[in-house]
């Protein structure tokens, strides 16, 4: 079965100072996965994603992340935080073996960036 | 990216009426869309999957006929909650996807039963 873990479930950083927000999963066949950030009372955004191809994808807002075959990791990154970045993060897997396009979510990590 | 229109963004009701939420896909046509319910602080719950054609597929524990889900077009799904409570008050979340793309999610639905 698929599963997402966030282990963390608030992350306070400063401003500037680089962040990280862990995801690990669990899936049988090739894992697709997803970093989804939510502002209040809104939908989820797309950051980025990882099919298939180099471990370290960049997406929007100059984040990123890195997958780790071997942790099954997929822990979201910045350099220098902003306040601006402060929201909701929730990692997804979805199996990519399998004809169902299902995605599992994680419980969510609040980042708190301090000015 | 893609969009997906989600409406009404929030919605009053009384308790014993039925409300119909839409979701649309403005620039792809998505041959799937899921439905999720989000309780305060916590993560997205799926409710169901819907399929352009054909009945939905309800994740254990969902109601079928209360949450009637139509998908009737590759660009439209609706999720109507029949007579509804207010412990049915929540965020409601719709996203689609098409084969080769990520999901995209609408903006979000805060149903308020009184």
């Amino acid at each position: 079965a698929q599963s997402v873990a966030q282990p963390e479930d608030q992350v306070n950083v400063a401003e500037g100072n680089p962040l990280t927000v862990k995801c690990t999963y669990s899936v049988s066949g090739n894992p697709y996965l997803f970093w989804y950030v939510q502002y209040p009372n809104r939908g989820l955004q797309f950051l980025l994603k990882y099919i298939t191809g180099d471990n370290l994808v960049k997406g929007s807002y100059g984040f990123e992340a890195e997958f780790n075959k071997s942790q099954t990791s997929f822990h979201l990154k910045k350099p220098s935080a902003l306040v601006s970045d402060s929201a909701l993060y929730f990692c997804a897997v979805r199996d990519g073996n399998s004809g169902t396009y299902k995605y599992i979510f994680g419980t969510g990590t609040r980042l708190k960036v301090l000015a | 990216g893609a969009v997906v229109s989600q409406h009404p963004s929030r919605v009053i009701c009384k308790s014993g009426t039925s409300v119909k939420i839409e979701c649309r896909s403005l620039d792809f046509q998505a041959t799937t869309m899921f439905w999720y319910r989000q309780f305060p602080k916590q993560s997205l719950m799926l409710m169901a999957t819907s399929n352009e054609g054909s009945k939905a597929t309800y994740e254990q524990g969902v109601e079928k006929d209360k949450f009637l889900i139509n998908h009737a077009s590759l660009t439209l799904s609706t999720l109507t909650v029949t007579s509804a409570h207010p412990e049915d008050s929540s965020f409601y979340i719709c996203s689609a996807s098409d084969r080769n793309t990520e999901a995209f999610f609408g903006q979000g639905t805060r149903l308020t039963v009184v």
